[in-house]
């Protein structure tokens, strides 16, 4: 089975402050891809990254950066100097062959507050 | 260029009655996607689409979810009977194709109310 878990329910943060979003996930898929994705107030899931199962290096756009750790099933978010717009509900999703590569297994979202 | 875009932004509707939902997916993509969203949790997948035909349905929850697309761009989900536990928000999604590597892009969603 293939499952998500983004155990942080909601984070709250002062502007400028850097804050990480937890991310685990399980599947019996060696080939797997996972994903994070925005949703701001506006409602519409707005795509971030997709990473595949067999690249592990690290990736860093301006302020954001992923770590995908295999070891520990993870795949964690990081945003640096957070800002106001940061705010949003953001959702790591899972998808492979076990379950179909285009069917995204989301997690239940981190709702990330940042106060001015 | 335009996103996806859905119709309508809200519905409310009342315990056995039925109701449509409508997708219009962006320019060119030959996948689509529903996903139901209800409160506080995450997407769930419900059927996707390549060209006019139902790829995956998997995640419809019973006979009374359908969905068609039959031209192959714009898809109506269509929900008989509607049950109180039917109330979420009905998300939109479509790809340039089926490859792994071609994003979905969402819509705003529908927010349905079943009274």
């Amino acid at each position: 089975a293939q499952k998500v878990t983004q155990a942080q329910t909601e984070i709250s943060v002062v502007e400028k402050e850097d804050v990480t979003l937890d991310c685990v996930y399980e599947t019996r898929d060696t080939t797997y891809y996972l994903f994070w994705y925005k949703q701001p107030p506006s409602g519409e899931l707005v795509f971030l990254i997709r990473r595949n199962s067999f690249d592990e290096q690290n990736e860093i756009s301006g302020r954001y950066s992923w770590n995908f750790q295999k070891s520990t099933s993870s795949f964690n978010f990081t945003i640096t100097a957070s800002q106001v717009v940061d705010s949003a509900v953001y959702f790591c999703a899972l998808s492979g062959p076990g379950g179909g590569y285009n069917k995204l297994i989301f997690g239940a979202g981190t709702r990330l507050a940042v106060h001015p | 260029g335009a996103g996806v875009s859905q119709t309508p932004s809200n519905k409310v509707t009342e315990k056995g009655k039925y109701v449509e939902l409508r997708c219009d997916p962006i320019s060119g993509h030959t996948a689509l996607y529903w996903y139901r969203q209800s409160l506080g949790q995450g997407p769930e997948f419900l059927i996707y689409f390549q060209g006019t035909g139902a790829a995956d349905d998997s995640g419809l929850p019973n006979d009374r979810f359908f969905a068609v697309r039959p031209e192959g761009s714009v898809s109506t989900l269509k929900i008989q009977r509607t049950e109180r536990g039917d109330s979420a928000v009905y998300l939109c999604a479509s790809s340039p194709g089926l490859a792994v590597t071609d994003t979905q892009y969402f819509g705003p969603g529908t927010r349905l109310t079943v009274l």
